[in-house]
């Protein structure tokens, strides 16, 4: 079965650079399928970050666009988020999924990620 | 700014039927939005329900089913369960940007 992991750090410092990176296995991300990034700020709903492409293409959510990279590696078959310029706003739980079109819903645990000095 | 809204809150009783909705401030949700329901309990995540419309995982409750409806997006449960008390999200897709929904949260009382 399909199944997503999200790693990186759990703490970032104000004004600096949040790196993500999603390790999928049961299916190849070559194979097809967009691949993207959601958050929920603690107490609030679900937000798109952005999706990708095994191609490399790209969509991201206008509200976040000038701060957000989303990348793929399909030699390791994962691929990564980075939001630069972060603040205390951008605290949140951070999951990666398989999205829309097609049978989309596959979802990572998730991963706290919080901003503070 | 596309916006997606649910009702913030239903109730309903066990054994009961309920429908949530979810609507497209651009007018009204067809197939092509691929429509997709989540389910999530505090303190998890999201647990997929429904993709493209009406299409179940292998894991949905077979209570559970995704129709559109008056030109909206809806999730009907039917013989509703005390375990089924959740925040639940919609997703739309616009040709690759996503856009979730407020949530609506259902109690079982």
């Amino acid at each position: 079965q399909v199944q997503l992991q999200e790693s990186g750090p759990g703490l970032v410092k104000p004004s600096e650079t949040l790196s993500l990176t999603c390790a999928v296995s049961g299916y190849s991300i070559s194979s097809g399928y967009y691949w993207g990034w959601i958050r929920q700020p603690p107490g609030k709903g679900l937000e798109w970050i952005g999706s990708i492409y095994h191609s490399g293409s790209t969509y991201y959510n206008p509200s976040l666009k000038s701060r957000v990279t989303i990348s793929v590696d399909t030699s390791k078959n994962q691929f990564s988020l980075k939001l630069s310029s972060v603040t205390a706003a951008d605290t949140a739980v951070y999951y990666c999924a398989r999205l829309p079109p097609g049978n989309s819903g596959y979802w990572g645990q998730g991963t706290l990620v919080t901003v503070s000095s | 700014q596309t916006v997606v809204t649910q009702e913030p809150s239903l109730t309903v009783s066990p054994g009961g039927t309920v429908t949530l909705t979810c609507a497209s401030s651009t007018g009204a949700v067809t197939s092509g939005y691929y429509p997709n329901w989540f389910q999530q309990k505090p303190g998890q995540a999201p647990r997929a329900l429904i993709y493209s419309t009406s299409n179940k995982h292998s894991w949905t409750p077979a209570r559970f089913s995704g129709s559109l409806l008056g030109g909206k997006a809806a999730l009907t449960l039917s013989g509703v369960q005390p375990e089924d008390e959740a925040e639940y999200y919609c997703l739309l897709y616009y040709g690759g940007q996503v856009v979730f929904g407020g949530g609506t949260k259902l109690t079982v009382l």
